[in-house]
C-alpha cells in the first residue's frame, strides 16, 4: 500500500537530549513538509523539501534540522536548542511543492513527542 | 505570520443536526482545503476549492471559496457519529504555495 509512515507513534525524552523522528513515503512525492501541532492551534510548518538534498525553513524552524538524503525519507531532528519540544509533529508529502490538484498535502499518522 | 481566522471553535451537536463553520482571511487567498483530523491521525483532505464563488460537494460535506477570495465556509449535512474529529481550513496565497492553517472547529455529537 502506498503512503506515508511515521515512527514511533509516541516518543518520550528527558530535556537536552536530540531526538530524530522518522518520516518515509512509498508515494513518489518530490516534496515533504514537518508541521508542529499544538493544542487549539493549526499547523505550523517547521521546514520542507521539494527535492533531494535541499530544504528550506518554514515558519518555526529555530531549534529543528533536517536531512533529504533519499527522495522517500525527510527525518526530522528536535535538538535541545527547542525551548518547548513537547508537540504531536506531522510529515506530509506532496507530488510537487504547490498543494493544488494533484499537489494536495498527503499527511502521516504523526508522532507525539514528549519532553520530561 | 498570516493567520486564518476558524470558527467556532467547538461545535457541540445532536445527530441528524447541520453543521456550518467558516474561515476568514485579511488577505486573498488563491486555494482553499477543508481536512478533517480524527484523534492521534494526520489531517485528511476533504474538499480542494480552486475558484473564486467555487461550490464542491463530497457526499453530505459542502465547501465554498468565496467570491471575495477572502473566505469559505464547509457545510456537514445530518451529521452522524463519525463526523467527530476536528475540521481544518488551509489555504495558499498568490505569493507562495506554503499551506497556511486555520486553528480548527473542533465537532462532538451530543450522545
Amino acid at each position: 500500500d502506498g503512503g506515508i509512515t511515521q515512527s514511533p507513534k509516541y516518543l518520550f525524552r528527558k530535556e537536552g537530549q536530540n531526538v530524530t523522528l522518522s518520516c518515509e513515503q512509498n508515494l513518489n512525492h518530490d516534496a515533504m513538509y514537518w508541521y508542529r501541532q499544538d493544542p487549539g492551534q493549526g499547523l505550523r510548518l517547521i521546514y520542507y523539501s521539494q527535492i533531494v538534498n535541499d530544504f528550506q525553513k518554514g515558519d518555526i524552524a529555530e531549534g529543528y534540522s533536517v536531512s533529504r538524503e533519499k527522495k522517500e525519507s525527510f527525518p526530522l531532528t528536535v535538538t535541545s536548542a527547542q525551548k518547548n519540544p513537547t508537540a504531536f509533529y506531522l510529515c506530509a508529502s506532496s507530488p510537487g511543492l504547490a498543494p493544488v490538484g494533484r499537489d494536495t498535502q498527503y499527511f502521516g499518522p504523526g508522532t507525539r513527542l514528549t519532553v520530561l | 505570520g498570516q493567520q486564518l481566522n476558524q470558527s467556532p471553535q467547538s461545535m457541540f451537536i445532536q445527530e441528524g443536526e447541520d453543521v456550518s463553520m467558516n474561515c476568514t482571511s485579511s488577505s486573498i487567498f488563491n486555494t482553499w482545503l477543508w481536512y478533517k483530523q480524527e484523534p492521534g491521525e494526520g489531517p485528511v483532505l476533504l474538499i480542494a476549492l480552486y475558484k473564486a464563488g467555487e461550490l464542491t460537494s463530497n457526499g453530505r460535506l459542502t465547501a465554498q471559496f468565496g467570491i471575495t477570495r477572502k473566505d469559505s465556509f464547509l457545510n456537514i449535512s445530518a451529521s452522524i457519529p463519525s463526523d467527530v474529529g476536528i475540521y481544518f481550513c488551509a489555504g495558499t496565497m498568490d505569493s507562495n504555495y506554503q499551506l497556511i492553517w486555520g486553528a480548527g472547529t473542533k465537532l462532538i455529537i451530543k450522545p
